[in-house]
This record gives C-alpha cells, sequence and structure tokens, in this order.
C-alpha cells in the first residue's frame, strides 16, 4: 500500500510570489492534515480536512489557504511569501473522520524556501 | 489550549545505554498520546500510542512509555538502544480544536544521537 505522497519535495520561491503544494493520502484514507515545521516553532498544526470540507484550522494567518478534492487529494497554498515561511510542510493522513483515536500517517514533506 | 512540553533538547548515548525522554502535556480532559520518530531523511512515523487501559504501552523496536496520569506525563523508554535509533524523537497529544476535527499537538523534540 502506497504511503502519503506529496509534491514537490523541494520548491524554492521567492517573497511576495505564491506557492501550493499537492498531497496525496493513502488509497482509502478520507481526513487529511497539514503540519508546518521549523527549527524555531517545531511542529505547528495548520488546517485539516475531510470530505472537501475544512473541519479545523491552527493559528496561522489568512495566506495559509487549502482545499480537498472529492478523491481526497489535498492541496495547501501560501501567497505573499515571507521569509518566515521558510519550512518543511508536512501532510498527513488518517482512514475515517478524524477523531482523537486515528492515527495519522505522515508523508514526507515538502521543502519550501523562500528567498 | 493543550500543549506538550519534552524536557530534552539534545540527549547523547553510547550503543547499549538505557534511554528515558520526558514528555509533559497539559490537561484537556481525555487525552490521546503519541510518540513519533524522525530519522535522517526519513518521514515521521509512529513509534507507539496511549488511547487507554494498560498505561504502559509498547510500540516498535523494543520502545515503550508510561502514561502517569497524576503527573501529567507520558515517557518514551528503551532500556538499550542502538546506533540506528539515532533521530529525533517527537510527543504529541491529540486534541480537538473547536468542538470539530482534532490535531496533534506535538512537543518541540529531542534529538538523540547514539554512538557506537
Amino acid at each position: 500500500k502506497a504511503g502519503v505522497t506529496q509534491t514537490p519535495r523541494y520548491l524554492i520561491k521567492t517573497r511576495g510570489q505564491q506557492v501550493t503544494l499537492s498531497c496525496s493520502p493513502i488509497s482509502g484514507h478520507r481526513s487529511v492534515s497539514w503540519y508546518q515545521q521549523t527549527p524555531g516553532q517545531g511542529l505547528q498544526f495548520l488546517f485539516e480536512y475531510f470530505s472537501e470540507t475544512q473541519r479545523n484550522k491552527g493559528n496561522f494567518p489568512g495566506r495559509f489557504s487549502g482545499r480537498q478534492f472529492s478523491n481526497s487529494r489535498s492541496e495547501m497554498n501560501v501567497s505573499t511569501l515571507e521569509l518566515g515561511d521558510s519550512a518543511l510542510y508536512l501532510c498527513a493522513s488518517s482512514r475515517k473522520e478524524s477523531n482523537l483515536w486515528n492515527e495519522q500517517y505522515f508523508g514526507p514533506g515538502t521543502r519550501l524556501t523562500v528567498t | 489550549a493543550q500543549s506538550v512540553s519534552q524536557h530534552n533538547h539534545h540527549v547523547i548515548l553510547s550503543e547499549a545505554a538505557s534511554l528515558e525522554l520526558g514528555c509533559n502535556y497539559s490537561y484537556g480532559g481525555t487525552v490521546n498520546l503519541f510518540w513519533y520518530v524522525q530519522y535522517p531523511g526519513q518521514h515521521l512515523q509512529l513509534l507507539l500510542k496511549y488511547f487507554s487501559g494498560d498505561p504502559l504501552v509498547k510500540g516498535i523496536k523494543g520502545f515503550e512509555a508510561e502514561f502517569i496520569k497524576s503527573k501529567f506525563s507520558f515517557n518514551l523508554r528503551k532500556p538499550s538502544v542502538q546506533w540506528s535509533d539515532t533521530a529525533e524523537y517527537f510527543c504529541a497529544v491529540a486534541t480537538t480544536i473547536n468542538q470539530a476535527g482534532t490535531a496533534l499537538i506535538f512537543g518541540k523534540g529531542t534529538t538523540l544521537s547514539v554512538s557506537s
């Protein structure tokens, strides 16, 4: 069974640009969550999608957005990039509607560098 | 809001030494706790989890963790580490946000370096 895949794996963008990252969950998984990992802040929750609906969102500005498609694939978008957005963006999927008892399976991440 | 703190930022051990990594969480009702590991160049993998029942949980690769409710702790242990255990370890708690859906709240991580 294929794991969570994320594309692209590496990305370099300039301040002010926007970027779209993609995540394909494990087959059969319907919940997708996104996390930002930085050396200073660690792993921080961005948002979670289930059945094409954003169920909750972490404490990030509106420049960060996402969506989920009918096949459960998800994209996240960051507009007006800032240097501080440089991070590893992780996607995680889980089988059922997200609840406290679900395990999340993580992808390899997309390394975004903003110059 | 839930929070997770990991006491040790960087731990250095020799092979065969015993390991204990500390993790404390803030109280927020029902807690479900996890330890994840990130080996160099690899993605986050689940080591073990605690949902309910026996507070001593066993995970993969010989790791175990003990949930102590009175201390709000979920420490990770391994009796004898190997060089291949060199990695970053994250403690996490599942929490409900806005009464809908959940998120994992992670600690800042502990880097374990094992010398052979």
